[in-house]
């Protein structure tokens, strides 16, 4: 199984500050990931499809980036609404996986 | 817009079927995942179907494989997924979504609610 690891785990961040999420992937798998934002209690939202393509609506602060085993997302000028948790995915192979996910919280 | 259905408390050793009511789009155009959340922990991917053209073939999760099985009623654009040989470990919010195909990927763009299953003597 491909194995996602997430960094960092949990992040403190302020409203207005920048910064990137990591996910790390244990073999290759081109750009078949994508990244998803979950609210306590709420369906996860996807975000970022195919590495670094933005889903219809989301916000052009979020961004991606990466390929093969090494992905990014960052997250620029947050906003109160993006203190969340913060998931990756790959969909190179079966089964397919997420990452440990990213809890943002605000400093 | 999708709706889940059919959770509840059940025993170990229990079945349950979840339903997936899914409105808004053409629901045979497109394949369907389960993906679960136990309480407190990550995604968990459990199984998906693709659509008919691809003869609706399945493919699930390890952990679930042999006990669980996801169907299709494109006349009723639903999807259900059932569980068979419920275990404590299965206790789970159980999310369906459609998937979105893009370059090779298919990628879970529209989610229902939820469905709550807990799986306790």
């Amino acid at each position: 199984d491909i194995q996602l690891t997430q960094s960092p785990s949990f992040l403190s961040a302020s409203v207005g500050d920048s910064l990137t999420i990591t996910c790390r992937a244990s073999q290759g798998i081109g750009s078949y990931l994508a990244w998803y934002q979950q609210k306590p209690g709420k369906a996860p939202k996807l975000l970022i499809y195919a590495a670094s393509t933005l889903q219809s609506g989301v916000p052009s602060r979020f961004a991606g980036s990466g390929s093969g085993t090494e992905f990014t997302l960052t997250i620029n000028s947050l906003q109160p609404e993006d203190f969340a948790t913060y998931y990756c995915q790959q969909l190179n192979s079966y089964p397919i996986t997420f990452g440990q996910g990213t809890r943002l919280e605000i400093k | 817009q999708m709706v889940e259905s059919g959770g509840g408390l059940v025993q170990p050793g229990g079945s349950l079927r979840l339903s997936c009511a899914a409105s808004g789009f053409t629901f045979s155009d497109h394949y369907m995942v389960w993906v679960r959340q136990a309480p407190g922990k990550g995604l968990q991917w459990v199984g998906r179907i693709r659509d008919g053209p691809n003869d609706y073939t399945t493919e699930y999760a390890a952990s679930v494989k042999g006990r669980f099985s996801i169907s299709r009623d494109d006349s009723k654009n639903s999807v259900h997924l059932q569980m068979n040989s419920l275990k404590i470990e299965d206790t789970a919010v159980y999310y369906c979504a459609r998937l979105y195909y893009h370059s090779g990927g298919f990628y879970a763009d529209y989610w229902g609610q939820g469905a709550l299953v807990t799986v306790s003597s």
